[in-house]
């Protein structure tokens, strides 16, 4: 099946925005979600979207979806060291009383000084 | 309090070894799930237990085998892995299998590598 799709990389200075972009592939989801992964750990959910929704805003985080052209972005104001880390965006499905999530192929986000 | 608990947070086992990972969350959550997240890549999913019954099994291999004793713990038992088997595993519950159960919380998972 398809992927969902995510850039692979993003450098940014600190202080500066981040934009973490995510094409996914089921039209039906419900949620969009963004995690984020730090070396050696598990996941954090970051933010979450209804799909009747076209933007959310918390504290730094925004998050943007296009469901014409299946696209959702997650923008970070004011990037700092600490954001450092891979980003997953993820659609769900809510199939035999589960909610399974699909990732994205994840971005990794560099901050530098 | 969104904690998930994994233990061991490492592990080291041989292809002929039987083994268990172990699971836990105390926020009254009835759906859990295992992933299976490979070096540089996504989780995915293996497992999903809705109110302590396996409601999704992803065509795992019968090497990994869950249980869901209660409604806090969950388990992968491990017997006659293979290398390749070598992976981040990582728990997660959400508070039903709902389409109202829209958070979903990760544990830290257990880094498994198999010799």
């Amino acid at each position: 099946g398809e992927d969902v799709e995510q850039s692979l990389f993003l450098s940014v200075r600190e202080g500066d925005s981040s934009v973490i972009n995510c094409t996914y592939t089921d039209s039906s989801s419900t949620y969009l979600y963004w995690y984020k992964q730090e070396p050696g750990a598990g996941l954090q959910l970051l933010t979450y979207i209804f799909s009747n929704m076209d933007m959310k805003q918390d504290q730094r985080l925004t998050v943007l979806l296009n469901k014409k052209d299946k696209h959702l972005s997650l923008r970070i104001a004011d990037t700092q060291t600490g954001d450092s880390a891979i980003y997953f965006c993820a659609e769900s499905s809510f199939t035999g009383g589960g909610n399974k999530l699909t990732f994205g192929t994840g971005t990794q986000l560099k901050v530098e000084l | 309090d969104t904690e998930v608990t994994q233990t061991p947070k490492h592990l080291v086992m041989g292809m002929t070894n039987k083994k268990s990972l172990k699971c836990e969350q105390h926020m009254g959550h009835r759906a859990m799930y295992w992933y299976k997240q490979k070096a540089k890549k996504p989780p995915e999913l293996m497992f999903v237990y809705s109110y302590e019954k396996l409601s999704i099994n992803e065509s795992v291999p019968s090497r990994f085998s869950p249980e869901c004793p209660n409604s806090s713990l969950l388990n992968l038992h491990l017997h006659a892995l293979q290398p390749e088997d070598s992976a981040l595993y990582l728990c997660a519950s959400s508070q039903d299998g709902s389409g109202r159960s829209y958070e979903q919380y990760f544990g830290p998972g257990t880094r498994l590598t198999v010799t």
